[in-house]
């Protein structure tokens, strides 16, 4: 089975700042990829799939890339309402893989 | 507006069963695959299993960790999803979500229920 690893486990920085989160596949899955947005006590939000497509709604500092084995979820100018973790998960057959997630904190 | 509604959780024991429900309203159910994810609490999101459509045999995938004891299921003319659990073990202990794959059918969550809660302990 395809591992997906997000890296880092967490983070800390100031708002404004550019914020990249990294997620690695350990077999190539094209750009089956799609990011989710969790805030504390929140469910879930699709905030980008295809690795780069931003789902409608979601504001355009999320940005996503990124293909094969190695992709990327950005925020250019963090909001503090971004504070949130951060999920990938791949999806080009089962199972349907979730990375372990980037918790987004606020310095 | 697309509802997911999931239920049927509980507190049960270590070996014992528990069937969960997903209700849905507001697209096509028999279109759709139909997945369940969890999340364990404090824990992260994890992908449980899908059933396919009608027209794909409603195949069936289930992640390593419930392979042989969880069956999901459907019932196109009441729009309902099931997950049927057996032999649960302490880490079940989860919220579990319904997901259609609905629009795309491509494997990534749109909408997400409320969840129901499943926790496992004698």
């Amino acid at each position: 089975d395809i591992q997906m690893t997000q890296s880092p486990s967490s983070l800390s920085a100031s708002v404004g700042d550019r914020v990249t989160i990294a997620c690695r596949a350990s077999q190539d899955i094209v750009n089956s990829l799609a990011w989710y947005q969790q805030k504390p006590g929140k469910l879930p939000i699709l905030l980008i799939y295809s690795a780069s497509t931003l789902q409608s709604g979601v504001p355009s500092r999320f940005s996503g890339s990124g293909s094969g084995t190695d992709f990327t979820l950005t925020i250019s100018n963090l909001q503090p309402e971004d504070v949130a973790t951060y999920y990938c998960q791949k999806y080009n057959g089962a199972p349907l893989t979730f990375g372990g997630g980037t918790r987004v904190e606020i310095k | 507006e697309v509802q997911l509604v999931e239920s049927g959780g509980g507190l049960v024991q270590p070996g014992h069963s528990l069937r969960l429900s997903c209700t849905t309203s507001g697209f096509n159910f028999g279109a759709y695959t139909m997945n369940w994810v969890r999340q364990a609490p404090g824990k992260g999101l994890e992908w449980v299993g899908y059933v396919r459509v009608k027209g794909y045999g409603e195949a069936k995938e289930y992640a390593a960790s419930v392979q042989g004891r969880f069956t999901i299921s459907r019932d196109d003319s009441r729009s309902v999803a099931y997950l049927q659990m057996t032999s649960l073990k302490t880490e079940d202990t989860a919220t579990y979500f319904c997901n259609p794959e609905y629009p795309h059918s491509r494997g990534y969550f749109q909408y997400w229920g409320q969840g129901t809660l499943v926790t496992v302990s004698s």
